[in-house]
Formats: structure tokens, sequence, C-alpha cells
């Protein structure tokens, strides 16, 4: 199958910085590449659609100028969290689907962001 | 937007049973349902979907049924194994949706040998 690739798989961070996780797709074109989050025992809940070329699309209740998106190019998707504070600390994982329609969705093996 | 149950929450099986898990959505444009495969630290995987047009899809030992009228989905996992624990999420999709998937909350399989 298809391979997303996301970085760092675990990070780090100070409270009030910043973070950002890249999730890549590695043999396929991606237009649209979506962002979860996963708390821990719990499902994937769904923060945005990541567009190439134009804005992401926000989950409501998601702080879009908290969790900062670019998708510049069809095999990148970048998440920034802004001025992190320990409730930010999760998984969050990243997955695309190649071609358009519903079908597999590939996930990135997911970034542990820890915030002290 | 879409409302996806998923019951039970966990499920324990011995080994060589059957495990069977429900899901039930509100939406009734949704026409995919995938079900994916979590290992402890590891990403979501595929491991069976299914369309609207079809009632049910059969893959070795995991099997999906589909009742749009009702609507609800089950994934059925037959003649369990150790290596199938693991926590199991159902999903929607709807092309009116963007295509986004929308899941269930998860049910953790324990396959006691």
């Amino acid at each position: 199958g298809a391979v997303v690739s996301q970085h760092p798989s675990r990070v780090i961070c100070k409270s009030g910085t910043s973070v950002k996780i890249e999730c890549r797709s590695l043999d396929f074109q991606a237009t649209t590449m979506f962002w979860y989050r996963q708390f821990p025992k719990q499902s994937l809940m769904l923060m945005a659609t990541s567009n190439e070329g134009s804005k992401a699309t926000y989950e409501q209740g998601v702080e879009k100028d908290k969790f900062l998106i670019n998708h510049a190019s069809l095999t990148l998707s970048t998440l920034t969290v802004t001025s992190a504070h320990p409730e930010d600390s999760s998984f969050y994982i990243c997955s695309a689907r190649q071609g358009g329609g519903n079908t597999e969705a590939f996930f990135g093996q997911g970034t542990r962001l820890t915030v002290v | 937007g879409e409302n996806v149950e998923q019951h039970p929450s966990t499920l324990s099986v011995q080994e060589g049973d059957s495990a069977v898990i429900k899901c039930t959505y509100s939406d009734s444009a949704s026409n995919y349902f995938p079900w994916y495969k979590q290992e402890l630290g590891k990403r979501p995987q595929l491991i069976i979907d299914i369309r609207s047009n079809v009632g049910e899809k059969k893959d070795q030992r995991i099997a999906v049924t589909l009742n749009k009228t009702a609507k609800h989905f089950s994934l059925h996992i037959t003649e369990t194994q150790p290596e199938d624990s693991a926590v199991y999420f159902c999903a929607t999709g709807a092309k009116a949706a963007g295509n986004k998937l929308t899941f269930g909350g998860g049910t953790r399989v324990l396959v006691k040998p």
C-alpha cells in the first residue's frame, strides 16, 4: 500500500513554544490530507482537512490560530501547534488518501507531543 | 454532522472464538464504511471496507455486513488468534462531507490464549 510518513514521532517542548509536525505522502500525491488528535484509549478526532494550495477546513471547536496547517505541495502537509500548553499534549496523526473519492486512508505513524 | 457509535468498547474472547463489533451511524449520505485495526503505539491500518452498494464482504477470517436501511454495520472476526488483539475502529465516509472519515469510539479486543 501507499506510505505516509510523519515526523517527528516524539517531541517534548516547553510551554509557550511552537512545534511543527510534518506529514508526507512518499509514493503518491495527496491533494487532501487529514489531521487527527487521539487521546489515550480514545478514538481519532478529526481536527482539520488540509487542502493543497488552499486554506485548511477546521472542524468545529478546533482553533485555527492555534493549530496552523499548511499544505504547500501535493506530498507535504504540516501542522504547527503554536504557543503550546500542557493541555495540548496528545497523539497527533495524519492521514492521506490516494486519489479522490472514498478510498483507503493511509495513516502516518503519529507524533506524541508532550508539553512541559 | 455524522455521528458514529461503536459497541462494545471492550471485548474479551477465547482464542478460536468469534468476535463481533457493531457500529451505527446517523448520516444517510454515508456510503463508505472502513474498519481499521490499531495495535498499541502503532498507526491505524485498514483491514476491510465496504461500500453502500454491497451488503456483505469477506476476506479470510474477517467479514463486514452493512444494513443501510437500519444504518448499522458490523465486523466479524472468526477463529480469533492472539495477534487479533488490538483496538478496532469503524468509520464512515460520505462524498458530500468531502470524503472525510468519521470514526467510532473504538473497541479494545483481547484474545486470550
